[in-house]
């Protein structure tokens, strides 16, 4: 299995300022044939489901605010919030689909401070 | 609008069995693979494994492999997971979800609202 791993384990940033995130894949994500990053970002805000944010590494899902940024490539990857908001307190979490299992990382818990 | 929609929260013993399951409406159901993610109680996400519902091939992960099983009634577009036996360890919150297309993207595009099962003597 692709062993997926985050850090910080958890992160409290000011209101307006940026959140960083990291996702550290135990092989490279990228697909020869048409060089994409095969991972993901999801949110999930206490006690709802996750919402995917980013794929391909860096495209984000139509409706995300533009303050999400995903960036990276092979196995080291990137999910930055530009101006952190209130209601972006939640748990992030990285996942690879480049190959079953589409593993997870253990997820960021984003406070502010 | 594209949705999924759970059964809901289930109380069970531990030995006795359980199918939870997984509604879509508003796509094509047989065209998208739904996967199954667990959510123990305060702790992150882990992939259970995915189907297709046009044909119900499934990939399951090592770890789920043997423990559940994953099926779909396209006739109704639903999907489901079937425990043959809980135990203790199985209490959390299940989430199934669509799998982009393959032509735009691989992630988790759509998330059902998540089943809570619950299992204690």
């Amino acid at each position: 299995d692709i062993v997926m791993t985050q850090s910080p384990d958890s992160l409290a940033v000011s209101l307006g300022e940026r959140a960083t995130i990291n996702c550290k894949s135990s092989q490279s994500l990228v697909y020869f044939s048409n060089n994409k990053n095969y991972l993901a970002w999801y949110q999930q805000r206490p006690g709802q489901s996750p919402k995917l944010l980013i794929y391909w590494a860096s495209t984000r899902q139509s409706g995300v605010p533009d303050r999400f940024t995903g960036s990276g490539s092979g196995t080291d990857f990137t999910l930055t919030i530009s101006s952190l908001q209130a209601e972006d307190v939640a748990v992030y979490y990285c996942q690879q689909y480049y190959t079953t299992p589409y593993t997870f990382g253990q997820g960021t818990k984003l406070e502010i401070k | 609008e594209v949705q999924l929609v759970q059964s809901g929260a289930e109380v069970k013993k531990p030995g006795e069995s359980l199918k939870i399951s997984c509604k879509g409406s508003g796509y094509r159901f047989t065209t998208y693979w739904i996967g199954w993610v667990r959510q123990m109680p305060g702790k992150g996400l882990e992939w259970m494994g995915i189907i297709y519902p046009g044909d119900s091939d499934t990939r399951y992960s090592p770890s789920f492999q043997g423990q559940v099983t994953m099926s779909a009634d396209k006739s109704i577009n639903t999907a489901y997971l079937r425990w043959s036996s809980l135990k203790a360890s199985d209490t959390a919150m299940y989430f199934c979800a669509r799998r982009g297309d393959g032509f735009n993207h691989d992630a988790f595009d759509i998330w059902g609202q998540g089943t809570m099962v619950t299992v204690s003597s």
